[in-house]
Order: structure tokens, then sequence, then C-alpha cells
């Protein structure tokens, strides 16, 4: 079962910041964050692990709520090149236990940044 | 080139025929997976592979067939290509199944059945 995305689509001004947030409704190994733009193939962001850890690079960071089944991406201080669609990736408890590494994505969150 | 490549990057098929889509790494990475993705459903799993001889369905296997021989290849089929397959197909592959690396992607293949 896919995961679930909100909002699907985010339009912002350059500066703004934005979440988006993904939700499952199976207990969670891991979740990723890929972002995908026009025309290419998804681009890895970074991976949370169970143990509600936090990450982040630059201005891009995750949260991971493993409790609630749910993580969250915040973009901070929004660029033009973080236009795109943003994927989570869901690897469920079962899946992470047996080693298959089966990533089911969500439906994706369109972010469009403008000047 | 090192990296992961997909051939072709377009292709036009007839309702009824055969098509591979194939998928090639050069990192001897574990594992590898098929993806197809439609507007409104995202990327949507259709077959995965822990390694070499070792493959297993995802959540949309039906009309496709996988193998995997050599590790650097995961060649996709789809045996008798219908309307409902035309979309865009990626590949990807991971050192250590995501758990610290994560995903990488072919560019994609674009499949058109007419």
């Amino acid at each position: 079962q896919q995961p679930v995305q909100s909002p699907q689509a985010v339009i912002l001004r350059e500066g703004e910041d934005a979440v988006i947030n993904c939700s499952s409704s199976k207990a969670l190994y891991s979740v990723h964050w890929y972002r995908q733009k026009h025309g290419e193939a998804p681009v890895f962001l970074m991976i949370l692990l169970k143990g509600g850890e936090q990450k982040g690079h630059d201005k891009i960071s995750a949260s991971f709520n493993e409790k609630k089944q749910q993580s969250s991406l915040y973009l901070t201080a929004s660029q033009l090149s973080y236009s795109g669609t943003y994927f989570c990736g869901t690897v469920s408890i079962m899946e992470g236990s047996s080693n298959t590494g089966k990533l089911i994505f969500g439906q994706g969150t369109t972010l469009q940044v403008k000047p | 080139d090192a990296g992961i490549t997909q051939s072709p990057r377009y292709k036009i098929t007839e309702t009824g025929r055969q098509v591979t889509l194939m998928c090639h790494q050069t990192w001897s990475h574990s594992y590898m997976f098929w993806y197809r993705q439609d507007l409104g459903h995202g990327l949507r799993l259709i077959y995965y592979s822990a390694a070499a001889d070792i493959t297993d369905k995802g959540e949309v296997p039906d009309g496709y067939v996988v193998s995997r021989s050599k590790t650097e290849n995961f060649p996709l089929t789809l045996e008798s290509a219908t309307r409902s397959q035309t979309s865009v197909y990626f590949c990807a592959s991971s050192l250590d199944r995501g758990r610290i690396y994560g995903y990488t992607f072919g560019s994609g293949t674009r499949l058109t059945v007419v």
C-alpha cells in the first residue's frame, strides 16, 4: 500500500519555507526522500531509519516519527532549483527485516518555486 | 561509462508484441528494481532483485517478466504489450538495499503501446 503524501502541490516564492508530509499505514523500517525534475530521473536526497532521527543537508531536512509512521521534509528558504516533484518512499518493518530493500513510493508532491 | 543505463530511451510497439527493456549497472550493486511511472500514481514497483537469480514481485507485476542471470543486468520483458502498459519505466540499483546510500535511477525508457 502506497504511503500518502500531502500536499499534492505547493507554489512558493523564493525564500519561503515548505513542508511536505508522508504518512503510512504500515509500521516503517525506513523512509527515503527523492526529488525529480521534469523529464529526468528521481534523485536521492536522504534516508531516515527507525529511531526517530532527523537529518538534513544544506537547507533541506527531514524528520521521521516511527510511532506515527510519518515523515516530513522541510525546505527552508527555498531556491528556484528546489522546484520539482518530491517523493517519499517507505520500507516496512517486515521488508526491512527480510532485507528485500523493497521501497514503495508515494504519489508525489509537486513544488514550484517562483522568483 | 560507469553508472546505470537503460535502453532504449524511447520505444513504440504494437499491442500484443513482446518487448524487452534493458538495464545495466557497472557498480556491482546487489539490489536492482523496476518501477513504472504514470501520472497520478507516482512510481510503482514492478519487480525487484536482491542478487543474481533472486527476483520477486512488487506492487504491479502482472504482464511483466524479469530475469537476472548476471549481477549487472536486469531486463524487463512485457510478454504481450497492452495499451495500459504505456508508461515511463525506471530501473534503479542500490548497494545496500537503500539502508544508507539510497537508490540510483537510470534515465528511464518511455514506452508507448499503440
